[in-house]
């Protein structure tokens, strides 16, 4: 069966620091992956999303940015941290079977963030 | 472009109430998927429902029940005799077809719904 882990679960960082966060998924290949950002009392943001190695694509602008070095792991990452990156970090995947992109998301348990 | 709505930011029942949760999309496709998701108190999204723009059909699922009509681009949720492990934020999401859109899947701001004892 398929799974997805993401690391850390929990994160306090300052102002101005970089930033690493770690999405892996196992028991599937060539999946589509997704980062998505859920602020306190809002929705959930796409922020990015992968077909493929080295294949991203950006939602909006931001200082974050997202690699996909390997075809199961997705990386977020930030040079410098703004107080306004706080929120919970999601990592999900999606099945590419039979070429549709048309199926559900599944998720990881998140990264909450915290800049001070 | 993609959008979805859920007007219900907080919803509170007491248990055994029946509840139902709003969605409304718009998309200028005509194949899209819409998909329901619960996150409980841990966080995780848990996946409820999928459907596609072609089937109209009601389903059913134990206590759970979806609307999907699109003359009114809604896809409403319904929790029959609600408990309180119904407690959580809902979320509906759209998702237009490849040939037509992207891969991407658009969230509401979801509904959080509290079942009280």
């Amino acid at each position: 069966s398929q799974t997805i882990h993401q690391w850390p679960a929990t994160l306090v960082q300052p102002v101005g620091s970089p930033l690493s966060l770690e999405c892996t998924v196992e028991g599937t290949s060539n999946p589509n992956l997704y980062w998505y950002r859920q602020a306190a009392g809002r929705g959930l943001q796409l922020l990015f999303y992968s077909i493929g190695i080295d294949q991203i694509s950006s939602e909006v602008p931001q200082n974050l940015s997202a690699s996909r070095p390997q075809d199961r792991q997705f990386i977020l990452s930030s040079k410098k941290l703004l107080l306004s990156d706080s929120g919970f970090y999601l990592c999900a995947w999606r099945s590419k079977a039979g070429g549709l992109n048309t199926g559900e998301l599944f998720f990881g348990e998140g990264s909450r963030l915290t800049v001070l | 472009a993609q959008k979805v709505t859920q007007a219900q930011t907080e919803i509170s029942v007491v248990e055994k109430e029946d509840v139902t949760l709003d969605c409304v999309y718009e998309t200028r496709d005509t194949t899209y998927y819409l998909f329901w998701y619960k996150q409980p108190p841990s966080g995780e999204l848990v996946f409820l429902i999928r459907r596609n723009s072609f089937d109209e059909q009601n389903e059913i699922s134990g206590r759970y029940s979806w609307n999907f009509q699109k003359s009114t681009s809604s896809f409403n949720f319904t929790i029959t005799a609600s408990q309180v492990v119904d407690s959580a934020v809902y979320f509906c999401a759209l998702s237009e077809a490849p040939q037509g859109g992207s891969e991407k899947l658009v969230f509401g701001k979801g509904t959080k719904l509290t079942v009280n004892p």
